[in-house]
């Protein structure tokens, strides 16, 4: 059974960093497209982040420059680092496996997410 | 604002059905890319409904139905349930940004 379950989210001030952890089980994080995806209290989804199976990755404008998406082979997680946060960077963040198709790239599978929240 | 559109709300009764709208442009659903939709409901992770513009992955039901034609995408749910009420998100690619998108979201009720 596909699972993925994020932590790390915490209450941090502004200019802070952060590190979110998703750790997956029932498949391999290294074969696949993972992909973080963040949710602004009471607003709609919005990309951050994805990663590709062979290291490629690629970033939202809004985070490019701050904030960094890897992955741990040996603990089949993936990891989003966070810095110079802003209050703006205030969501539940989602982990999320992504599969391609012939043309495009969806999330089938999700974490619950964790929450980060940027205040001083 | 959100580069594909949909309606911020729509409702239906029990056994109806209903339409979601997603509008898009020609750098994302009129290029060609999929539009796929996710179904989120009340404090819960999203929850993948529809891929590829029209599939549906194992376990949804065929009540829910993806299309897509020019640069929009529709999601239609027949007989309307309870538990069908939610929000749902649709999400493709956009070359102009270089980035997934996803819809404003629209929020089903169940009346």
């Amino acid at each position: 059974e596909v699972q993925l379950v994020e932590s790390g989210g915490d209450l941090i001030q502004p200019g802070g960093s952060l590190r979110l952890s998703c750790a997956a089980s029932g498949f391999t994080v290294t074969t696949n497209y993972m992909a973080w995806v963040r949710q602004a209290p009471g607003k709609g989804l919005k990309w951050v982040s994805t990663l590709y199976s062979g290291g490629n990755t690629y970033y939202a404008d809004s985070v490019k420059g701050r904030f960094t998406i890897s992955r741990d082979n040996s603990k089949n997680t993936l990891y989003l680092q966070m810095n110079s946060l802003r209050a703006e960077d205030t969501a539940v963040y989602f982990c999320a496996r992504a599969r391609t198709g012939t043309t495009g790239m969806y999330h089938d599978y999700w974490g619950r997410g964790t929450l980060v929240t940027v205040s001083s | 604002q959100s580069v594909l559109t949909q309606p911020p709300s729509v409702s239906g009764a029990p056994g109806q059905g209903v339409t979601i709208s997603c509008t898009g442009s020609s750098s994302n659903i009129g290029t060609g890319y999929d539009v796929h939709w996710y179904q989120q409901l009340p404090g819960t992770a999203p929850k993948l409904l529809v891929y590829g513009n029209y599939n549906r992955p194992s376990g949804v039901p065929d009540r829910f139905s993806g299309s897509k034609s020019g640069t929009s995408a529709s999601l239609a749910i027949t007989g309307l349930q309870a538990e069908d009420e939610a929000d749902y998100y649709c999400q493709s690619y956009d070359i102009s940004l270089s980035a997934w998108v996803f819809g404003g979201g629209t929020k089903m009720t169940v009346l």
